[in-house]
C-alpha cells in the first residue's frame, strides 16, 4: 500500500502563490497516476488535478486551470501542485490520492489546509 | 460534466438495521461508480469500485449495485463505526471526475 504525506499548506493572500508537496513511500511510484482532491470547509470532495505516471498527461478541473500547475518527480516519489492567482474560494484541504490504473483512488492522504484570505 | 446526485442528504438510522444509499447520476457511467466513507477529520477511504466490487479489507456489510445512472450503497447491519459521510465518485468519461455532494450517515 502507498503511504501520502502532504505539505506545504498555509495562509495566503488572495492573488498569492503556494506549492503544495505529496511525497509517497513504497515501491512502483510511476506506475502510478497522481491526483490532487479538495474540501472546503464543510464541503464535499472536488477532483482538482491529475498526473499520469510518467508525468506525460495532465488534467485540471475548470476552477483551477491556468493557475494551479501538478507535476512529479519520480526519483522522489513526489508529486506536486503549484498554485498561482490563489483566491479566497481555493481554501480547502488539499488530499493527494493515487489512482491504480482507471481513476479509482485508492489511497489518500491526511491532506494539507490551504487557506487564502487577507 | 456528469452531475451526481446523492441522497438522502442526511440518512438515520439504528445500529444494527440496514441502511440504504443511493446515487445518480446525469447520464451514463455504466459501472465506472466509486463510493468512499469519510469520517471527521480523516481522508477518504474508497469502499467499493466497479459500481459494486469491495475494495481491500472492507466488510462484506458493505455491497454496491447498480449501472447507468442508478446506484446503492447498502450497508448491511450498521455498526458504530460506520457512522460517517459517504460519497459516490464516476470515473467514466473524464475529465472532469465527480463527486455527489455526500450523505451524512448519523445515529437515529
Amino acid at each position: 500500500e502507498v503511504q501520502l504525506v502532504e505539505s506545504g499548506g498555509g495562509l495566503v493572500q488572495p492573488g498569492g502563490s503556494l506549492r503544495l508537496s505529496c511525497a509517497a513511500s513504497g515501491n512502483s511510484f510511476s506506475s502510478y497516476g497522481m491526483n490532487w482532491v479538495r474540501q472546503a470547509p464543510g464541503r464535499g470532495l472536488e477532483w482538482v488535478s491529475t498526473i499520469s505516471g510518467s508525468g506525460g498527461s495532465t488534467y485540471y478541473a475548470d476552477s483551477v486551470k491556468g493557475r494551479f500547475i501538478i507535476s512529479r518527480d519520480n526519483s522522489k516519489n513526489t508529486v506536486y501542485l503549484q498554485m498561482y492567482s490563489l483566491r479566497v474560494e481555493d481554501t480547502a484541504v488539499y488530499h493527494c490520492a493515487s489512482v491504480p490504473g482507471t481513476m479509482i483512488f485508492d489511497n489518500w492522504g491526511q491532506g494539507t489546509l490551504v487557506t487564502v484570505s487577507s | 460534466e456528469i452531475v451526481m446526485t446523492q441522497s438522502p442528504a442526511t440518512l438515520s438510522v439504528s445500529p444494527g438495521d440496514r441502511a440504504t444509499l443511493s446515487c445518480r447520476a446525469s447520464q451514463s457511467v455504466n459501472t465506472n461508480l466509486a463510493w468512499y466513507q469519510q469520517k471527521p477529520g480523516q481522508a477518504p477511504r474508497l469502499l467499493i469500485y466497479g459500481a459494486s466490487r469491495r475494495a481491500t479489507d472492507i466488510p462484506a456489510r458493505f455491497s454496491g449495485s447498480g449501472s447507468g445512472t442508478e446506484f446503492t450503497l447498502t450497508i448491511s447491519s450498521l455498526q458504530s463505526v460506520d457512522f460517517a459521510v459517504y460519497y459516490c465518485q464516476h470515473y467514466n468519461n473524464w475529465p472532469p471526475i465527480t463527486f455527489g455532494q455526500g450523505t451524512r450517515l448519523e445515529i437515529k
